[in-house]
């Protein structure tokens, strides 16, 4: 089974910028989806296939993808932005999720 | 948008079944890939089960194979997670979702059901 790791948790200060990672095994040949739970919410998805961005999610948001890590930036960091953010790949008819990234504002 | 609608989750005693149920608000489910995400309390989300793009082949996670089963109404467009053989490990949130076909990720989600199994 293909594993993928993350960072328990994230801060930030208020307007700065956050880094998530996600570690996998030649991740880069990979495409990699990002999720973002707020409390008591459903996910939504906030970067598809690596670098894309849903309709509706602002463009603070940017996805990078290359070699065993994939990169989740969120630029001038918002206080709505706190959430758990979750990476994750398709393998073998498997969904994998990452253990998810508590991201907080400051 | 799809808007999904779920029911079905409830408290239920180990060792027995439950029917989750997903339904698209206006319309019905039929063409759309459909899969369960489970999420444990305080915990991370975990793929449990969904159709292959073309609807002709059912998927499980290796935890619920066996025990969990994935369906279409035959004749109410909704799709049901049977779970059987209920344990500790299954009380989450279960949430349906939708895959963009043939590209392994999930663009609309429920909101979720909550099962609990305790006796």
């Amino acid at each position: 089974s293909y594993d993928l790791s993350q960072p328990l948790s994230v801060s930030v200060a208020l307007g700065q910028t956050a880094k998530i990672t996600c570690g996998g095994n030649n991740i880069g040949g990979r495409s990699v989806h990002w999720y973002q739970q707020r409390p008591g919410q459903a996910p939504i998805l906030v970067i598809y296939k690596d670098v894309n961005r849903p309709s509706g999610i602002p463009e603070r948001f940017s996805g990078s993808n290359s070699g065993n890590t994939a990169t989740l930036t969120i630029s001038r960091a918002q206080a709505a932005d706190e959430a758990d953010y979750y990476c994750q790949v398709w393998d073998s008819n498997n969904y994998v999720f990452g253990p998810g990234t508590e991201v907080a504002v400051l | 948008q799809v808007q999904l609608v779920q029911s079905g989750g409830g408290v239920v005693q180990p060792g027995r079944s439950l029917r989750l149920s997903c339904a698209a608000s206006g319309f019905g489910l039929d063409g759309f890939v459909v899969h369960w995400v489970r999420q444990a309390p305080g915990k991370g989300l975990e793929w449990m089960s969904g159709f292959s793009y073309d609807g002709r082949k059912k998927y499980y996670a290796e935890s619920v194979r066996g025990r969990f089963t994935i369906s279409r109404g035959t004749s109410d467009d909704r799709v049901y997670l049977d779970m059987s053989r209920l344990t500790y490990e299954d009380t989450a949130l279960y949430f349906c979702a939708i895959e963009v076909p043939l590209n392994g990720y999930y663009d609309q989600w429920g909101l979720g059901t909550l099962v609990t199994v305790s006796s």
